[in-house]
């Protein structure tokens, strides 16, 4: 099993659509959670962090399940300038003293008018 | 404020050719990474480092190398260039290991290997 499972999109939807994400961990022992945004040939960009009690910002709201080791992320009223890749990002330890970002392969987003 | 830096941002190579890409940042930060990231992937750890002299494996080390002689600066060499390693080369760093702090990324090194 990935480290970090994402939909696998692309995901192709009209502006004013509500699109959802969905992202599985694996490893219990992760520590925190993001939601980053990759624009074509672009170095990826922090959307938002997650948290357990969910967080939201603007047209964005994210959700953590720890229980069952899931993240979501919800876009409403979704606008021409969203689309990019969207990638679940995990904070896991690595090795003996690290820890590193861990990403999901990404979820594409597509919004037409 | 120059955040991380990536020099070049692309190059073509030969195979078997070697070459450093360099990242270098000016936050002071004591974690850096290398990433590589292939067409509609995501992005994959190569090596890190916890501070200056300190570095190790992430998921895919095969074929580089790396070295931390300052907070400032880490490189990424590749002695042996092959095909597979064509990728785009992501820089990063983070102040402390753990949080919510979001990693600061480089613009990328496009890499071709032919």
């Amino acid at each position: 099993r990935k480290e970090v499972e994402q939909d696998p999109g692309p995901f192709n939807v009209p502006e004013g659509a509500t699109v959802a994400f969905n992202c599985t961990y694996s490893n219990s022992a992760s520590q925190s959670f993001f939601w980053y945004r990759q624009d074509c040939r672009k170095e990826p960009k922090l959307l938002m962090s997650v948290y357990s009690s969910g967080n939201e910002d603007g047209r964005f709201t994210a959700q953590l399940n720890r229980a069952s080791q899931y993240i979501s992320l919800l876009i409403r009223d979704s606008k021409l300038s969203d689309s990019a890749t969207y990638l679940c990002v995990v904070r896991s330890s690595i090795h003996q003293a690290g820890t590193a970002l861990i990403f999901g392969k990404g979820t594409t987003l597509s919004v037409s008018s | 404020n120059a955040g991380v830096t990536q020099t070049p941002k692309f190059r073509i190579l030969k195979i078997g050719q070697s070459m450093t890409l360099q990242c270098t940042q000016d936050m002071n930060h004591n974690y850096m990474y290398w990433y590589r990231q292939d067409p509609g992937m995501g992005l994959k750890l190569i090596y890190y480092s916890v501070g200056a002299g300190i570095t190790d494996k992430g998921e895919v080390p095969n074929g580089y190398n790396v070295s931390r002689s300052t907070t400032e600066d880490f490189p990424l060499r590749l002695e042996l260039a092959a095909p597979s390693q064509t990728s785009v080369y992501f820089c990063a760093s983070i102040s402390a290991g753990g949080g919510n702090q979001p990693q600061h990324f480089g613009d990328g090194t496009r890499l071709s290997i032919l």
